[in-house]
């Protein structure tokens, strides 16, 4: 009865690689979200999605692309990974008519080497 | 551009050790400000909303304060399962909608 699933939980490869990161949620929301998380834990938003619409794009690298194929799901793939990506990439959803009360995922903890 | 500080960035309290943390924020236009808890290796858990000054939000041993530039958490009387990070976060509005802005955490260990 996980809220908020993500897959893997850990993701080690090496740079240049590209990779793929899936969401899904079951709570009903139909807004999702990634944030990343850095090595100083300062957790910051990269993408949002309201019903499969790209919504807010956080000045993240072209080498990022999510996808949304239908409102319970959120994916994230990165192409040509660099040293810099290496952090804790988390997924939440929310309603769009409360978007503070996020639920979150339990994170993908992403390692370039 | 909108601000969040959270302060200290690490705290040790003894069991029963009463504190508060800080949440200082710098935004045009404060919609909401918000608390989450944190365990190591999982994401964040929401905990309150505080939505205008000299509102109070209470949970358990947690009550979460809210002034015209800055948040408090205070932990009254704490136990060890208290421990996690906490995060401040306010909403903001942008041009494409609603997105929330989160400090860097207070972590908070509690000893026996």
């Amino acid at each position: 009865d996980t809220a908020v699933s993500q897959t893997p939980k850990y993701l080690v490869t090496q740079m240049g690689n590209d990779k793929s990161i899936k969401c899904e949620q079951n709570l009903g929301h139909d807004t999702m979200y990634w944030y990343k998380q850095d090595s100083k834990k300062f957790l910051k938003i990269m993408f949002s999605y309201n019903n499969k619409e790209l919504i807010i794009n956080e000045t993240v690298p072209n080498r990022f692309s999510p996808k949304s194929p239908d409102k319970a799901h959120l994916n994230l793939h990165i192409n040509s990974l660099e040293l810099g990506d290496s952090a804790v990439y988390f997924c939440a959803s929310s309603q769009w008519s409360d978007v503070r009360e996020q639920y979150f995922g339990p994170g993908t903890r992403l390692t370039v080497t | 551009e909108d601000q969040v500080t959270q302060s200290p960035e690490a705290l040790r309290l003894q069991e029963g050790e009463s504190s508060s943390l800080n949440c200082s924020y710098t935004v045009s236009g404060l919609r909401g400000l918000f608390w989450y808890r944190q365990d190591p290796g999982k994401g964040p858990e929401f905990l309150f909303t505080l939505y205008s000054a000299g509102e109070e939000k209470e949970k358990e041993r947690l009550k979460a304060t809210l002034t015209k530039k800055e948040s408090f958490l205070h932990i009254t009387a704490p136990k060890p399962e208290d421990s996690a990070t906490y995060l401040c976060a306010v909403q903001v509005i942008t041009g494409g909608g609603n997105k929330l802005t989160f400090g860097t955490g207070t972590q908070l260990k509690v000893e026996l």
